[in-house]
């Protein structure tokens, strides 16, 4: 089974300061998801990248998408305090309806 | 996007008692749900997917008969939690999506569940 490997676990970085979060597969991917969760609410749908070298961007959040690498990175500019939280990748199996298999998410603070 | 309403958000029951937890998706079909468990400082781990009309698909190590799941129409799937325990305690998530390869996940807010 496909598995996804979130990096740092945890960040703690300074308002207004950029950041980075690697979402790594043990598999090829074919198509990755990020969301965003405030802890004890849902998830909320950020992006979905789907070819390799695709790179969306949402405001001061950017994604991109590395086939080969098996990699995707979530980029955040000039952090504030409203980007904190818990940062998921996920992936959708190909086969009992595409259910989606989540990374270990990475918790960012960001510091006023 | 689309709008998956979870209910109730939280909810404190006592041992030994069933608890049953909604899933609607409220502006779109959802032709399959998820359930999935999220424990404190952890992610989310997918408990079983069920399609309308049709018995849910469970994960290696859910028990089915602790946790029944039903999803009778394109709107509504249901969780029950039976004969609840205090290790069930834990907070709950639904997803919905659409029909088609590629289409979005959506995700309900959220059930907090204390056993006691």
């Amino acid at each position: 089974s496909q598995e996804l490997e979130q990096s740092p676990q945890s960040l703690i970085v300074q308002e207004g300061k950029n950041l980075t979060i690697n979402c790594t597969s043990s598999k090829t991917l074919y198509g990755l998801y990020w969301y965003k969760q405030k802890y004890g609410e849902g998830l909320i749908f950020l992006m979905m990248l789907q070819k390799g070298g695709e790179e969306k961007s949402h405001e001061k959040i950017t994604a991109k998408l590395d086939e080969k690498k098996q990699q995707s990175s979530l980029h955040i500019t000039a952090s504030q305090p409203s980007h904190a939280g818990i940062y998921l990748c996920g992936v959708r199996s190909h086969n009992q309806g595409g259910k989606l298999i989540f990374g270990q998410g990475t918790e960012l603070s960001v510091k006023p | 996007g689309a709008v998956v309403s979870q209910h109730p958000s939280w909810v404190i029951c006592k041992s030994g008692t069933s608890v049953k937890i909604e899933c609607r998706s409220l502006d779109f079909q959802a032709t399959t749900m998820f359930w999935y468990r999220q424990f404190p400082k952890q992610s989310l781990m997918l408990m079983a997917t069920s399609n309308e009309g049709s018995k849910a698909t469970y994960e290696q190590g859910v028990e089915k008969d602790k946790f029944l799941i039903n999803h009778a129409s394109l709107t509504l799937s249901t969780l029950t939690v039976t004969s609840a325990h205090p290790e069930d305690s834990s907070f709950y998530i639904c997803s919905a999506r659409g029909s088609g390869s590629n289409t979005e996940a959506f995700f309900g807010q959220g059930t907090r569940l204390t056993v006691v």
